[in-house]
């Protein structure tokens, strides 16, 4: 079964650092890119960018580009969202999920999220 | 405010059917695919239509997608209690070059 594991919530200040995960079950991780979506309480979904854990290639969305690192580490199939310095807006589900298409040779745009991660809460008090 | 417009909520009675919009613009519903994503209370969303009109193994063909233009729909016909959820439209867009939501549809069944 593929399955994507996220890590468990997460309580921190503002100004905290902080890394949760992602792992990759079921399927060669290191093919597929992993993407990340935010969650703020009592809202949709918005895409924050995108890693490709076979080279650690990273596109990130102009809106959290600077705000978030991605890492990847292929060797335990594991994906890393990371914050240096937290805020209270940073509160909110963050899932990751995996880009996938019917052939391997899709354009990103012919491409859908499939499976989701549990997600991780994180809670950010000032 | 969303790139796509999704009206925020739907609502019908079991056996009925339902419709959510999805309306975008050139750079996206246009001339991308569309995917449409369930999400049950308190889980992470799921996959429930991709390319317009795809179903996903496992999921009932009470559920239909389509496409016209720079909008695209959800249909689920012989609605059930358990069909209450959040449902999004997702699209590649071309301008941003990154992925693009709907604010999400609430459904409740009656």
């Amino acid at each position: 079964e593929v399955q994507l594991v996220q890590s468990g919530a997460e309580v921190k200040k503002s100004g905290e650092s902080l890394r949760i995960s992602c792992k990759g079950s079921g399927y060669r991780f290191s093919d597929y890119w992993i993407e990340w979506v935010r969650q703020m309480p009592g809202k949709g979904l918005e895409w924050m960018g995108t890693i490709f854990p076979g080279d650690s290639q990273t596109i990130y969305s102009p809106s959290f580009q600077g705000q978030v690192t991605f890492s990847a580490d292929k060797s335990v199939s594991t994906v890393y969202l990371q914050w240096s310095s937290l805020k209270a807006s940073d509160t909110a589900m963050y899932y990751c999920a995996r880009l996938v298409c019917s052939s391997p040779t899709c354009p990103r745009e012919a491409h859908w999220f499939d499976p989701w991660g549990q997600g991780t809460l994180v809670t950010v008090s000032s | 405010q969303s790139v796509l417009t999704q009206p925020p909520s739907a609502s019908a009675t079991p056996g009925q059917r339902v419709t959510i919009s999805c309306s975008g613009s050139s750079s996206n519903v246009g001339i991308n695919a569309v995917n449409w994503y369930q999400q049950l209370p308190g889980t992470a969303p799921k996959v429930l239509i991709y390319s317009h009109n795809h179903r996903p193994s496992g999921v009932p063909d009470r559920f239909s997608g389509s496409k016209s233009g720079t909008s695209a729909s959800l249909a689920i016909s012989g609605l059930q209690s358990e069909d209450e959820a959040d449902y999004y439209c997702a699209a590649w867009d071309d301008s941003l070059n990154g992925w693009v939501f709907g604010g999400g549809t609430r459904l409740t069944v009656l």
